[in-house]
């Protein structure tokens, strides 16, 4: 069975400063996928980036990047320079499962 | 293209009523997936469901709850004689094949209340 894991229910931030979302995981696969979404108030689903565990090089998108250490199954999302918009529930993937979220706050 | 589109946003059932959650996936997309939240919680899989087939049932609760996706409409997740414990957010997702390779796009929810 596949299990995620996040070990932070709750992070805080200064608007423009960086913070680092963890998550780690376990499958007995090779070969997989990893996602972040962001549920903001709306309860909306928003992928905010994917990673292939089979590339090494680990997948950016703007201001997100990932940490994805595979030996280690390890896949944390780092937001540079926060901003007030990013505040929401993060939660990481890993195929169909799903950690239990980590709630992020912003402060002006 | 309309994204998922989950119908209705909110619904309300007494206890013992049925309730039944309706979920159109993307055009073109084929494979749609069930998940319940629960307050403060996260996203717990439900099932997985290719037209006409359920290939992933494992979270799906052995009692009440049911999930179809005919070859005609949108896939339907029935939960039959709810109870309190069943309030929660349905999501449901759907993507053009299997999730473990694509991005699954997600519906705006379904919140359930049984009074």
């Amino acid at each position: 069975a596949q299990t995620v894991t996040q070990s932070q229910p709750e992070m805080s931030v200064q608007e423009a400063e960086t913070v680092t979302l963890s998550c780690t995981y376990d499958t007995s696969e090779s070969d997989y996928y990893l996602f972040w979404y962001k549920q903001p108030p709306s309860r909306q689903m928003i992928l905010v980036i994917r990673q292939e565990a089979y590339k090494q090089q680990n997948a950016t998108e703007n201001r997100f990047s990932v940490n994805f250490q595979k030996a280690a199954k390890s896949f944390s999302l780092k937001i540079s320079d926060s901003q007030l918009g990013d505040a929401a529930m993060y939660f990481c993937a890993l195929s169909l499962t799903f950690g239990e979220g980590t709630q992020l706050t912003v402060n002006p | 293209n309309a994204g998922v589109m989950q119908n209705p946003r909110h619904l309300v059932r007494r206890r013992g009523q049925e309730a039944r959650l309706r979920c159109s996936p993307m055009k073109g997309h084929s494979h749609v997936y069930w998940y319940r939240q629960l307050p403060e919680e996260g996203l717990k899989f439900m099932v997985y469901l290719q037209k006409e087939n359920i290939i992933d049932e494992s979270g799906m609760p052995k009692e009440r709850f049911s999930a179809e996706f005919p070859k005609e409409g949108p896939s339907i997740l029935r939960i039959q004689q709810v109870v309190r414990g069943d309030s929660a957010a349905y999501f449901c997702a759907s993507s053009p094949s299997s999730v473990r390779g694509t991005e699954a796009f997600f519906g705006q929810g379904t919140r359930l209340t049984v009074v």
